[in-house]
């Protein structure tokens, strides 16, 4: 079965510096990735998503990026702000939407202001 | 629009004592629903998943059961809760090409 595997576990960076967080994925049947925001006691909120027919996707500050090839996909934040502050999944499904989703373990991003 | 509703919000019992948390989605038709737990500090883990009435598919044994008595509603149950069953609970949806969709969640303490 699909296995995502998230790095790093914690990230710490400057208010308006750059933060990636970085995802590998096991089976190549997995063509759907999407991320998820969650603030602490909150609900997962879909914050971006990629199909694999596509490289490169952007939405203002935040970015996805995949390496059908290599099997991995990156979560690129600019400018981050303090409210970026939460902690992000990364998840692959190895059908288009609708069907179940393996999530990677988490990021910790905390935004130093 | 799309909603999901999950209760209770919060949840405290006793080791021993049964469970039934109940999530329900309005604005779509025959979605796919799923049950997640989150423990402390940790990931989200696929506990069941449904892509129809009675349809019943479980990820991971344990000590708990799910149902779907109506298209729109999904029901996570327990006849008697263990100490481990503690955690944050998701109730999730999607519908044809449209990404999962989470509740906002149940924390339960066993006690």
């Amino acid at each position: 079965g699909e296995n995502v595997e998230q790095h790093p576990s914690t990230l710490s960076v400057q208010e308006g510096d750059s933060a990636v967080i970085k995802c590998t994925y096991s089976d190549s049947a997995s063509n759907y990735f999407p991320w998820y925001k969650q603030e602490l006691g909150k609900r997962p909120q879909l914050i971006i998503d990629i199909r694999s027919n596509v490289g490169e996707k952007k939405d203002q500050r935040i970015a996805v990026t995949l390496n059908k090839t290599a099997k991995h996909f990156s979560l690129h934040i600019t400018e981050t702000q303090p409210e970026d502050s939460a902690v992000y999944f990364c998840a692959a499904s190895p059908r288009e939407y609708g069907n179940k989703l393996v999530f990677g373990a988490g990021t910790i991003l905390r935004v130093k202001s | 629009s799309q909603t999901i509703h999950q209760w209770p919000a919060t949840l405290v019992q006793p080791v021993g004592s049964p469970l039934s948390l109940e999530c329900t989605v309005e604005g779509t038709s025959n979605p796919n629903l799923y049950w997640y737990r989150q423990a402390a500090g940790r990931g989200l883990q696929l506990l069941f998943y449904s892509v129809g009435i009675g349809q019943i598919s479980s990820e991971v044994p344990q000590n708990l059961s799910a149902s779907r008595p109506q298209d729109r509603q999904f029901i996570l149950s327990s006849k008697k809760l263990l100490l481990s069953d503690s955690g944050f609970y998701l109730c999730a949806w999607s519908a044809g090409a449209q990404p999962q969709h989470f509740g906002d969640g149940t924390r339960l303490s066993i006690l």
